[in-house]
């Protein structure tokens, strides 16, 4: 079965502080991969994706992910974490032109 | 339009009452998701078109939930005879497959049934 695992919840970090929020993934095909940010009363905005070729993949605001297929992981990073960031974090797995299977989301909030 | 619309932005109704959600998908995407993202369940797939057909509608919970697409462009989500389990977002997302398959959303719809 398709699944998306993200084993953190709620994650505080401090601002300027790095962050690495975790994803695992389980799919049959080979796997299109995305992480969506979702602020407070917003929309999903897509950080990045990974389709094929370069497994680290930058992505806008300052974010990268690096595809790990042993592993079956597609984790999120950041080097130095703005209070701007807090938000909501999607992971999610798709395959071409169908519905993306989520991840439940970890929630990020950043401290002074 | 730029992005993904949705209308309303927010709905509240009576349980048992029906209601409507509309999506504007970006223009020229063929393709066209609804999800639902709702306390404890995450983000839930409910349909998908491509044009104006609507290939996978395994994510539709009961049949109370319906959705159509007409012109290959605005698509309705009707939910009848609403329940209290029903409120939730409704998110709308579209793409165009083969120029990168990224889904585009919207801000949702926040449906809440008393």
């Amino acid at each position: 079965a398709q699944s998306v695992t993200q084993p953190d919840i709620h994650i505080t970090v401090s601002e300027g502080a790095s962050l690495e929020l975790r994803c695992n993934y389980s799919y049959g095909a080979t796997p299109y991969l995305f992480w969506y940010v979702q602020s407070p009363g917003q929309g999903l905005q897509l950080l990045l994706k990974y389709f094929s070729g370069d497994t680290l993949v930058q992505g806008i605001k300052g974010f990268e992910a690096e595809f790990k297929r042993s592993q079956s992981s597609f984790n999120l990073r950041k080097p130095s974490v703005h209070w701007s960031d807090a938000a909501e974090y999607f992971c999610a797995v798709g395959s071409g032109n169908t519905p993306l299977v989520f991840g439940k989301g970890t929630r990020l909030s950043v401290i002074a | 339009g730029a992005g993904v619309s949705q209308s309303p932005s927010n709905k509240v109704t009576e349980k048992g009452k029906d209601v409507e959600l509309r999506c504007d998908p970006i223009s020229g995407h063929t393709a066209l998701y609804w999800y639902r993202q709702s306390l404890g369940q995450g983000l839930e797939f409910l349909i998908y078109f491509q044009g104006n057909s609507a290939p996978d509608k395994s994510g539709l919970p009961s049949d109370r939930f319906s959705a159509e697409r007409t012109g290959g462009s605005v698509s309705t989500l009707t939910i009848q005879r609403t329940q209290q389990e029903d409120s939730a977002v409704y998110l709308c997302a579209s793409t165009n497959p083969g120029r990168g398959e990224t889904q585009y959303f919207g801000p949702g719809t926040r449906l809440l049934v008393l």
